[in-house]
């Protein structure tokens, strides 16, 4: 099994222009979350999904959009990409929410200029 | 709207020493409480997951405990060794903390 998987890992981009993080599970997990982390703020929930076809927004929702047509995979876009999206952008996945372990991908470290 | 706070954010302590490690949340109303660590520029290995209703879990020479009616968690870490430093991150539910850097000094 691979676990989560990210892709890409690094990124660099000028403002305004867009791109798509993709985030794939192994597991036939419901749940998948897309995270980002900055210096000493800790993880900020971006958008999560309950299910196939299925997304929420979480707490920093502005800004990215998402889409969940497989189960499997879980994207998160930048329509217009601002200096402030600068961060390591997480996902994870989990079977259900209540009471069960969060698995995460290696990350994806994206730079705005 | 949950909250969650780790203290002391750094931590540096001798080899071979125990340590605690805190978590505190403002809604008791969680699922669960994971623990987890965190390698410079890697991602986040879970360390031990505690379900609402459950107290305490235990993997190895680490011990993490819930008390859900304080707000609080802690992660005990027995016998340091340098291995042990990284950051430790708690996360309740779909909220995490700001992490712990712990440095174990041969």
């Amino acid at each position: 099994n691979a676990g989560v998987t990210q892709t890409p890992k690094f990124r660099v981009l000028k403002t305004g222009q867009s791109m798509t993080l993709l985030c794939a599970q192994d597991m036939n997990h419901e749940y998948m979350y897309w995270y980002r982390q900055d210096p000493g703020m800790g993880l900020r929930l971006i958008h999560y999904s309950v299910g196939e076809g299925t997304t929420a927004k979480g707490e920093v929702p502005d800004g990215y959009n998402v889409s969940r047509l497989k189960k499997q995979n879980f994207l998160l876009g930048l329509e217009s990409a601002a200096p402030s999206q600068t961060s390591v952008y997480f996902c994870a996945s989990s079977y259900w929410e209540g009471g069960d372990e969060q698995f995460f991908g290696p990350g994806t470290r994206l730079t705005v200029l | 709207k949950q909250e969650v706070t780790q203290i002391p954010a750094a931590l540096s302590v001798p080899e071979g020493e125990n340590l605690v490690l805190n978590c505190s949340f403002t809604d008791s109303a969680i699922y669960n409480l994971q623990w987890f660590r965190q390698d410079p520029g890697k991602g986040l290995t879970s360390l031990l997951l505690i379900q609402s209703s459950q107290r305490e879990q235990t993997s190895g020479r680490l011990n993490a405990s819930l008390d859900k009616s304080s707000g609080r968690s802690t992660l005990y870490i027995a016998a340091s060794q340098p291995g042990d430093s990284a950051t430790y991150l708690c996360g309740a539910d779909m909220r995490f903390g700001a992490g712990t850097r712990l440095t174990v000094k041969p």
